[in-house]
């Protein structure tokens, strides 16, 4: 099946500093790929849309001046946590959706393996 | 709008024990179905899916019948094993909503020996 890579699984960073989180489909090309934030037992919370070639689409509430994100090719989208500070630190995960299929089918996605990031 | 109402947990069960975990959905359009499950400090697994009404999607010993006159789509296994234990979300996708994918707040199971 496709995998989806993120790199790196875990991150320790002092606040103030930025953090790039990379999110790669391994064997497929992606035109989209999710962001998403996980806490402490809690559901996935979509962060945003990134389709390669064009800015990202930002949900309600999501500062995308902190959460920059790049979708360079089709293979590769980063996610950079710019002045990180501690209610930062979170579960970040990203998902990848196949390029081929038809319009008005509902395409798959596969999920990365999330970074763990803290920010101290 | 879509969204996924799924049973609160935690659950515990013994091993061998039979599983159910409630998933029902509301949705403009037909969307899909999926189950997908999580392991301690992994990310997310598809386990199953069911794309379209009265479909049955299996991997693992564990089921879901896709039921659209009752928007649900439990999950179930006939006999848990420990090394089923894991948070289980359930998650709807809808091409005319973007293929945005809506998730349920998750299951957290523990099957005990």
């Amino acid at each position: 099946g496709a995998v989806v890579s993120q790199h790196p699984s875990w991150v320790i960073c002092k606040s103030g500093t930025s953090v790039k989180i990379e999110c790669r489909s391994l064997d497929f090309q992606a035109t989209t790929m999710f962001w998403y934030r996980q806490f402490p037992k809690q559901s996935l919370m979509l962060m945003a849309t990134s389709n390669e070639g064009s800015k990202a689409t930002y949900e309600q509430g999501v500062e995308k001046d902190k959460f920059l994100i790049n979708h360079a090719s089709l293979t590769l989208s980063t996610l950079t946590v710019t002045s990180a500070h501690p209610e930062d630190s979170s579960f970040y995960i990203c998902s990848a959706r196949e390029l081929s299929g038809s319009p008005g089918l509902v395409y798959e996605q596969y999920f990365g393996p999330g970074t763990r990031l803290t920010v101290t | 709008g879509n969204s996924v109402t799924q049973m609160e947990g935690p659950v515990t069960l013994s091993e061998e024990a039979f599983l159910t975990i409630n998933c029902t959905y509301t949705a403009t359009g037909y969307p899909s179905l999926f189950w997908y499950v999580q392991y301690p400090g992994e990310g997310l697994q598809l386990l199953l899916k069911a794309t379209k009404a009265d479909d049955k999607g299996s991997n693992k010993g564990f089921e879901a019948t896709y039921r659209k006159e009752t928007t649900s789509f439990h999950l179930e296994k006939g006999s848990v094993q420990v090394s089923d234990s894991a948070v289980y979300f359930c998650a709807l996708c809808a091409w005319n909503t973007g293929n945005q994918f809506y998730f349920g707040t998750g299951t957290s199971l523990t099957v005990i020996p």
